[in-house]
């Protein structure tokens, strides 16, 4: 089946810097997507992207559905303290519909932050 | 607030029993409801689709005698791990399409199995 690769796996930084994390595919995926997941919770939507080449951004994060539809980064500005979690991307292959709700998931980034 | 609420939140129980755990939509209709699997530090696989009145599609390699899913009506799905076994101890999660490109996941199941 299908495979994400997510990196990096996880990341410890300090307050205020930014992040980068990335995730490709041998598949081309219509729509790529961005999830944080606090521990013991279901992922949350960050940013949803739907065309090649778009660049999304959601107050201090931004995304980008790479142009050859295999990729996507998300980056992180200014990092604080509540930005802790796991960061998932995930890809939808199908062309809409209730198809859209079949996701496969990047293996996550932990991100730490300290203060 | 939440738009799907997964019950129980968590659960143990012994080896041989079945375990039900559920998932509403609580303020609007699914007709297409997903099934989720998370082991520790782990991504989310795809277990299964859950479609309204009819059978769901289970993804390659998930067992349907095992994975029983049942979605009776447009606001509730169920997951019913039977015979359960410690290696089903898992964080299941489900998520419910709105339509629109709108998916809203549940808060998750954590599944022990002593």
């Amino acid at each position: 089946g299908q495979q994400l690769n997510q990196s990096p796996q996880s990341m410890f930084i300090q307050e205020g810097e930014d992040v980068s994390m990335n995730c490709t595919s041998s598949s081309i995926f219509n729509t790529w997507l961005w999830y944080k997941q606090d521990p013991g919770e279901g992922p949350v939507l960050l940013i949803a992207l739907y065309k090649a080449g778009e660049l999304t951004s959601n107050g201090r994060l931004t995304a980008q559905f790479g142009i050859t539809r295999k990729d996507s980064f998300l980056n992180i500005s200014a990092s604080i303290p509540s930005d802790v979690g796991i960061y998932f991307c995930a890809g939808q292959l199908g062309a809409g519909g209730t198809s859209y709700g079949k996701l496969t998931f990047g293996q996550g980034t932990i991100l730490t932050v300290h203060p | 607030g939440a738009v799907v609420s997964q019950h129980p939140s968590r659960v143990i129980c012994k080896s041989g029993t079945s375990v039900k755990i559920e998932c509403r939509s609580l303020d609007f209709q699914a007709t297409t409801m997903f099934w989720y699997r998370q082991f520790p530090k782990k991504s989310l696989m795809l277990m299964a689709t859950s479609n309204e009145g009819s059978k769901a599609t289970y993804e390659q390699g998930v067992e349907k005698d095992k994975f029983l899913i049942n979605h009776a009506s447009l606001t509730l799905s169920t997951l019913t791990v039977t015979s359960a076994h410690p290696e089903d101890s898992s964080f299941y999660i489900c998520s419910a399409y709105r339509g629109r490109r709108e998916l809203f996941f549940g808060e998750g199941s954590r599944l022990t199995v002593l």
